[in-house]
């Protein structure tokens, strides 16, 4: 099993700041990592996919960057309707998906 | 429109089973891998198993915390695919998702069914 560590847990952002989450993975999983954005009541929403690819309908203040084991996801300029709880995910393991513990944003 | 719906959740007891569906509209199930993905109360994502499109075999894979206790399978006719939950654990309290594969990431996901393992 891959284990994935997001850092930090949790962080309180001022509206416009530029918010960084990090994700290691236990092991190389090349760029087959992706993100996702998680509300109370809703359904998960795919933000990022393959590390750096934007989803469709995804504001572009949203970004994603990194390689191997460390990996990043940016938002550049953060605003109130970013309020949630964001994982990574590894999908190089197709037999055991793992994602991290999640980054409470708050602002 | 694409999208999929889960349902069935509710309270049942610890040793009992209880079987959840998930209803996709806008494709076509069996083309796709379809997961299942669970959240338990105050605790992250955890991915509980997969069947693979019918090109792929239908294979099945399971995480080792439900492996021998839950099984995933899809009725092409309706276009669902569920998830048989037996010998429940109160560690099994969590609120379930189905999403579709679609590429080495979890696309479309429902707003998720409670299944409460309580005494």
């Amino acid at each position: 099993e891959i284990q994935m560590t997001q850092s930090p847990s949790s962080l309180s952002a001022s509206v416009g700041d530029r918010v960084t989450i990090t994700c290691r993975a236990s092991q190389n999983i090349a760029r087959y990592l992706n993100w996702y954005q998680l509300k109370p009541g809703k359904a998960p929403n795919l933000l990022i996919y393959k590390t750096s690819t934007l989803q469709s309908g995804v504001p572009s203040r949203f970004s994603g960057s990194g390689s191997g084991t460390g990996f990043t996801l940016t938002i550049s300029s953060v605003q109130p309707e970013d309020v949630a709880i964001y994982y990574c995910q590894q999908t190089s393991d197709r037999l055991w998906w793992t994602f991290g513990q999640g980054t409470k944003v708050e602002i | 429109q694409v999208q999929v719906v889960e349902s069935g959740g509710g309270v049942v007891q610890p040793g009992r089973s209880l079987r959840i569906s998930c209803a996709a509209s806008g494709f076509t199930c069996s083309d796709y891998g379809m997961h299942w993905v669970r959240q338990a109360p105050g605790k992250g994502l955890e991915w509980v198993g997969v069947i693979w499109s019918d090109a792929d075999g239908t294979n099945k894979y399971y995480a080792d915390s439900v492996k021998g206790r839950f099984t995933v399978s899809r009725d092409n006719s309706k276009n669902t695919v569920d998830l048989q939950m037996n010998s429940l654990r109160v560690e099994d309290t969590a609120v379930y998702y189905c999403s579709r594969d679609v590429g080495a990431r979890f696309g479309e996901w429902g707003q998720g069914t409670l299944v409460t393992v309580s005494s």
